[in-house]
């Protein structure tokens, strides 16, 4: 079993919809999870991270755990084209350094 | 802002012929990081670094591989020999504190083994 399973799409939406991107991942010892951008030929770029279960804001950015059935969403609020990327959702287990990413999702925002 | 910077951003090699990328990151970050993406694939963990030693490492880096932090501000990932399939994007990244959900990537190199 994967430790971090995505969708990679691709996930096409018009300008101004709500995008839901979603990860379900194995170990029950993550307690951090984060969600990164990515676009073309660039390094990862850290959108948002939360601790445990609950949700966290962050402009028109929401990301939501739910460690019961171990899955981890973010959703985008009134997407804009430059939203287009692939978003690669990511966990580690505290204490220690190596990051766990998933596929990532591509995302293509439709002006 | 202050950013991790990445050179050279593309490299081309021979398969058996030992290569060096080069990585500046964030000043005042502590800990240190080299990841690949294989082209279509995962972005994958190859290393950490801390305190002028590897923290932890992948089953990918094995003895062909070696880290160094030279000075203070330079970190450097070698591959002895390489080979075909070690053509992709590396990554280097920097965070500050032991939390590693705060990683700042550098641009990449991309390698591409002949």
């Amino acid at each position: 079993q994967k430790e971090v399973e995505q969708d990679p799409g691709p996930l096409s939406v018009p300008e101004g919809a709500i995008v839901s991107l979603n990860c379900t991942y194995s170990n029950s010892a993550f307690q951090y999870f984060m969600w990164y951008r990515q676009y073309s030929r660039k390094g990862p770029e850290l959108l948002m991270y939360t601790y445990s279960s609950g949700n966290k804001e962050d402009g028109r950015f929401t990301a939501q755990v739910d460690k019961s059935s171990k899955y981890i969403s973010l959703f985008i609020r009134d997407s804009q084209p430059s939203d287009s990327a692939t978003y690669l959702c990511a966990t580690y287990v505290t204490g220690g350094f190596k990051t766990i990413f998933g596929a990532g999702t591509r995302l293509f925002v439709k002006a | 802002e202050p950013e991790v910077t990445q050179t050279p951003s593309h490299q081309v090699t021979q398969m058996g012929q030992e290569v060096i990328l080069r990585c500046v990151p964030i000043s005042n970050h502590l800990y240190f990081y080299w990841y690949r993406q294989i082209l279509g694939q995962k972005v994958e963990f190859l290393v950490s670094f801390y305190n002028n030693e590897i923290s932890e490492k992948s089953e990918i880096f094995d003895d062909q591989f070696s880290v160094e932090r030279p000075d203070g501000s330079n970190f450097t990932l070698k591959i002895r020999s390489t080979k075909l399939e070690d053509s992709a994007m590396y990554f280097c990244a920097s965070s500050s504190g032991t939390g590693t959900e705060k990683l700042f990537f550098g641009s990449g190199t991309q390698l591409s083994v002949l």
